[in-house]
């Protein structure tokens, strides 16, 4: 079975500053997609960025990039001029390419300091 | 317009009641889902509907039931609620048949916070 790591529990940035958010997954796939999920203290779950494995170029959604290391099976999130909107869980998720679920991390809580 | 709706938002009942909660999505895809969020944030997928077949149940007791009437709503009934059901119920929908890079993204309604008193 699959299963995603986010080992930072938690982490802080001050505003205007970059963060990355770590995720590993473990799978024996080879066609699978990775997501970055933010969920608000509203607790909607928001997609903020998604990625094919298939593809080697990182994906990008304005400030939000990501760093694919298939090989490393890791998929970091990188946030740039981190704004106060920011702060949330971020989740990490894996789904496979012939499955339809979704596998989650435990999420990274990020604050972001002003 | 909200793509994946569900209601109530908020729901406090007592240990043995049945409750619903239901799920509408204007997005014209023909998958939905039921995850459970528990109490330290973990997410794990429940049950997926496809074109109203059911095609994914996780372990899930028994008192937990989908219904599916058409593509577009998945309702969730738990009969003799307990305790540890309190959470946040959270609905999803995607398009998986066509081969689109999107159809593989799963969009999430706004949950449902169900506490068990």
């Amino acid at each position: 079975a699959q299963t995603v790591t986010q080992s930072q529990p938690e982490m802080s940035v001050q505003e205007a500053e970059t963060v990355t958010l770590s995720c590993t997954y473990d799978t024996s796939e080879s066609d699978y997609y990775l997501f970055w999920y933010k969920q608000p203290p509203s607790r909607q779950m928001i997609l903020v960025i998604r990625q094919e494995a298939y593809k080697q170029q990182n994906a990008t959604e304005n400030r939000f990039s990501v760093n694919f290391q298939k090989a490393a099976k890791s998929f970091s999130l990188k946030i740039s001029d981190s704004q106060l909107g920011d702060a949330a869980m971020y989740f990490c998720a894996y789904r496979s390419g012939g499955a339809q679920k979704l596998v989650f991390g435990q999420g990274t809580r990020l604050t972001i300091n002003p | 317009d909200t793509a994946v709706s569900q209601t109530p938002k908020y729901l406090v009942t007592q240990m043995g009641n049945d409750k619903s909660i239901k799920c509408e999505q204007n997005l014209g895809h023909d998958t939905m889902y039921w995850y459970k969020q528990d109490s330290k944030k973990f997410l794990k997928i429940m049950f997926s509907y496809n074109n109203k077949e059911l095609i994914i149940n996780e372990t899930v007791p028994n008192r937990f039931s989908p219904k599916s009437p058409d593509k577009a709503h998945l309702n969730l009934h738990i009969n003799s609620l307990e305790l540890g059901d309190s959470a946040v119920y959270f609905c999803a929908s995607s398009q998986v048949t066509g081969k689109s890079f999107s159809g593989n993204t799963i969009y999430f309604g706004e949950g449902s916070w169900l506490t068990v008193v």
